[in-house]
């Protein structure tokens, strides 16, 4: 039953590259899409979130993308760091409640 | 902190055994709920708390029980488990339906023998 497909499993990146992790949701009624990102040994935390009738949103050196026609949204980050090494979460939601996540990417940053 | 603490953060027990998690949220919200963590999928919703009263039981095997005695507080009473249970079991809290998200706890990491 899952809704939210998550793209790669895991990634590694050179310290100041950019990190790109994609995610793509079959249900259009999903009101909110947000990244949660979690540390070992920590529950997830909320990181960034978009609007669907918003084509990007950026904090700081995190960025989503949205395509709606696509269904498709990706979470940037630019400048990775070491720091930046965790698991990172997609999610959908809807304003009644209803919130799905993805698998998951596990993100390493090289020093 | 995160504001949503979670009891004990690590536990072994048989599967004969009957043990509790407990949550405790310090963050004013309405909502709790319980989600399983397992390698490599999607966080698995448990179940809904909303002002104390259950709102959501998604198909959970009824060797989990949850107890919701107040808004600030969760438990997932565990007994006669399987070894397939062991994952990280993770508490959130939201103010109202949670579609802006959530806030976890730290999770406690079960290991069923």
């Amino acid at each position: 039953q899952q809704q939210v497909k998550q793209s790669p499993q895991s990634l590694i990146v050179q310290k100041g590259g950019i990190s790109i992790i994609n995610c793509a949701y079959e249900n259009t009624a999903f009101d909110y899409f947000p990244w949660y990102q979690q540390f070992p040994g920590k529950g997830p935390a909320l990181l960034i979130a978009i609007r669907p009738d918003v084509s990007e949103k950026k904090e700081g050196r995190f960025t989503i993308s949205f395509n709606k026609s696509a269904k498709q949204f990706s979470l940037h980050i630019m400048d990775s760091q070491p720091g930046d090494s965790a698991t990172y979460f997609c999610a959908a939601s809807k304003v009644s409640g209803d919130m799905r996540f993805g698998a998951g990417t596990r993100l390493t940053v090289k020093p | 902190e995160t504001g949503v603490t979670q009891t004990p953060r690590h536990l072994v027990m048989g599967m004969t055994n009957k043990k509790s998690l407990k949550c405790e949220q310090h963050l004013g919200h309405n909502a709790m709920y319980w989600y399983k963590q397992s390698a490599k999928k999607p966080l698995e919703l448990m179940f809904v708390y909303n002002f104390k009263e259950q709102t959501e039981n998604n198909s959970v095997p009824s060797r989990f029980s949850p107890e919701c005695p107040n808004s600030s507080h969760l438990f997932l009473h565990l007994h006669t488990l399987q070894p397939e249970d062991s994952a990280l079991y993770l508490c959130a809290s939201s103010q109202g339906s949670g579609a802006f998200g959530y806030t976890f706890g730290s999770g406690t990491r079960l290991t069923v023998v």
